[in-house]
């Protein structure tokens, strides 16, 4: 089975800190992995997604890294603030598998003011 | 704008009760339709997928069934209940490509 594989299942960061979440996944086929943003009672929003022809992608204040012959991506979240705090998914999909998500199990992040 | 609208938002079922949830997509044609169960704490499990109308995907054996008919609605239906049918069902749309966004969410609850 296809499986991403996610650390940490919770994190706790002081306001303005740097948040870290890591992903490993193992089928070569994925070639694209976003990033969901999910809140208490609400559906996932897409914060952000990178493709494996590029090392690094930002966005404001976040950035993801792959690194593709380790077969890993991270979510980084720079200047942490206390409306950060959600769980975070990561994913991963291809085109071959008519674009299906496969999910991390997610990171309770928590960024005490 | 793409909307995803679900309906109902909460719902409170016995077990052994049929169960209708729908998702109705706007402003798009065509769109791959996707749904999800999130049991409580833990991450999203896909359940079907649909290219177009008529044409259902499931991706795990259980208590479920999911029809498409038509272009920008799709139904996840029960005959009977579970206790393990309690989660967060979420319905997603992609249209053609990797990205993929959610609806707000119905959250079952089966007693």
């Amino acid at each position: 089975q296809q499986q991403v594989k996610q650390s940490p299942q919770s994190l706790i960061v002081q306001k303005g800190g740097i948040s870290i979440i890591n992903c490993a996944y193992e089928n070569t086929a994925f070639d694209y992995f976003p990033w969901y943003q999910q809140f208490p009672g609400k559906g996932p929003a897409l914060l952000i997604a990178i493709r494996p022809d590029v090392s690094e992608k930002k966005e404001g204040r976040f950035t993801i890294s792959f690194n593709k012959s380790a077969k890993q991506f991270s979510l980084h979240i720079m200047d942490s603030q206390p409306g950060d705090s959600a769980t975070y998914f990561c994913a991963a999909s291809n085109e071959g598998s008519n674009y299906k998500l496969t999910f991390g199990k997610g990171t309770l992040l928590t960024v005490n003011p | 704008s793409q909307t995803i609208h679900q309906w109902p938002a909460t719902l409170v079922q016995p077990v052994g009760s049929p169960l209708s949830l729908e998702c109705t997509v706007e402003g798009t044609s065509n769109p791959n339709l996707y749904w999800y169960r999130q049991a409580a704490g833990r991450g999203l499990q896909l359940l079907f997928y649909s290219v177009g109308i008529g044409q259902i995907s499931s991706e795990v054996p259980q208590n479920l069934s999911a029809s498409r008919p038509q272009d920008r609605q799709f139904i996840l239906s029960s005959k009977k209940l579970l206790l393990s049918d309690s989660g967060f069902y979420l319905c997603a749309r992609g249209q053609g490509t990797n990205e993929q966004y959610f609806g707000p969410g119905t959250r079952l609850t089966v007693t």
